[in-house]
């Protein structure tokens, strides 16, 4: 079965630099969500969009955009690196329609801020 | 302040033995509960989840019971595996609002069994 799929699966930028990580969710899912997972934490919830319109905002930092595109991809744009933010991030699908918002994670972009 | 609180935050069992995780969670708005497994380096699977109209859901091994009243849901892996070594999170979300589908996560419990 067709996962969510994450690009780059690894990125290492320096500080100062800025980084475009992308999402392509599964077949007819057309809700996407971001989160941010740091070293032995839970992940936490950055943003979500369904049909391309942004439906909720976490702790996100404003140096932080993302957006939804017409083929339901996403791309999380991060800009002004800073250390603090080298984390694994991982977006999630889900079809909308289902009453159990079943949410399916991708294998994650692993950033290294150095 | 964590909406949804986990425990132990590890666990160690012995092959065939029974693992219990244990969360709970403050916000009564929510209403969807679902369990997720993570390998390192690995995104999080969804394991098994429930909804607070009924009390236990059994999938396999896996099994989550849940307690409305007291605000607590654990998950139970019977005759537990090596290969069940991994992370666990519990999460919580609601459906409708404007925080639609948006997980809070527990903290997680590394488990470990051993052969």
């Amino acid at each position: 079965a067709a996962g969510v799929i994450q690009s780059p699966r690894h990125l290492i930028k320096e500080k100062r630099e800025t980084a475009t990580l992308k999402c392509y969710p599964i077949p007819r899912h057309d809700t996407v969500y971001w989160y941010q997972q740091g070293p032995g934490q839970d992940p936490q919830f950055l943003i979500s969009f369904y049909e391309k319109m942004q439906s909720d905002k976490g702790s996100i930092p404003d140096r932080f955009s993302a957006q939804q595109f017409s083929d339901y991809h996403s791309e999380l744009n991060m800009s002004s690196l800073e250390l603090g933010d080298s984390a694994l991030y991982f977006c999630a699908s889900s079809p909308r329609g289902r009453a159990n918002n079943e949410q399916f994670f991708g294998p994650g972009t692993r950033l290294t801020v150095l | 302040q964590q909406q949804v609180k986990q425990s132990p935050q590890s666990l160690i069992v012995q092959k065939g033995g029974i693992s219990i995780i244990n969360c709970a969670y403050e916000n009564t708005a929510f209403d969807y509960f679902p369990w997720y497994q993570q390998f390192p380096g690995k995104g999080p699977a969804l394991l098994i989840a429930i909804r607070p109209d009924v009390s236990e859901k059994k999938e396999g091994r896996f099994t989550i019971s849940f307690n409305k009243s007291a605000k607590q849901f654990s998950l139970h892996i019977m005759d537990s595996q090596p290969g069940d070594s991994a992370t666990y999170f519990c999460a919580a979300t609601r459906a409708g609002g404007t925080s639609y589908g948006k997980l809070t996560f527990g903290q997680g419990t590394i488990l470990t069994v051993h052969p």
